[in-house]
């Protein structure tokens, strides 16, 4: 399986700060997203991108940016982190046969 | 615009049954790739099985089988003689390329929580 990895596991935040999130791939994969999974929603896409510095919105992309500054890496950034964005968040990479998804970094907004 | 449907929220059967999840999909697209994902109590995302829209063969895998019907835009999944471990949230989720970048972005139904019973 592909390497993928997301850091923090587990996080929690103020009201109104800024938070990174990174997804880290070991595989040189070029197409890598961004998922959040709340309940009653299943997953929903925020962002993600086809390569180098080319990303794109998802389906719930307003409060987030993204960045890709090399193949492997993929942060995702709340500029200032609200209640609703308590989430786990999940990043996934896509391969010959399908997606692998990260273990997931749980984020709380008190 | 792609959708998944999954009617069931939740399940409940007592070990050793069987039980089906239903997914059904919407799409407008001719080309297109269904999955299933499990997502275990410990939270991870499990890939199960993908299947391309062009293929409507059904698979058996273990105690696992799936049913492609295009007719009908389904693609039910099947576990025979369930078992304590298959307890988990289970997610149907569809793919469509999106024209001009190349990815396939997954769109998945809201899930199904099955809890097998001992």
């Amino acid at each position: 399986d592909a390497g993928i990895t997301q850091s923090p596991r587990h996080k929690v935040t103020e009201t109104g700060t800024p938070v990174t999130l990174r997804c880290h791939q070991t595989e040189n994969h070029r197409y890598m997203y961004w998922y959040r999974q709340d309940p009653g929603h299943g997953l929903r896409l925020i962002h993600y991108s086809y390569g180098v510095k080319d990303t794109d919105k998802g389906e719930v992309s307003d409060g987030y940016s993204v960045s890709r500054s090399k193949t492997e890496d993929f942060l995702l950034t709340l500029e200032s982190a609200t209640s609703s964005q308590t989430s786990v968040y999940f990043c996934a990479i896509q391969g010959a046969r399908g997606y692998t998804f990260g273990s997931g970094t749980r984020l709380t907004v008190v | 615009a792609q959708k998944v449907t999954q009617a069931q929220t939740e399940i409940s059967v007592v070990e050793k049954e069987d039980v089906t999840l239903d997914c059904v999909y919407e799409t407008r697209d001719t080309t297109y790739y269904l999955f299933w994902y499990k997502q275990p109590p410990s939270g991870e995302l499990v890939f199960l099985i993908r299947r391309n829209s062009f293929d409507e063969q059904n698979e058996i895998s273990g105690r696992y089988s799936w049913n492609f019907q295009k007719s009908t835009s389904s693609f039910n999944f099947t576990i025979t003689a369930s078992q304590v471990v298959d307890s988990a949230v289970y997610f149907c989720a569809l793919s469509e390329e999106d024209s001009g970048a190349g990815s396939y972005q997954l769109t998945f139904g809201k899930g199904t929580k099955l809890s097998v019973i001992p």
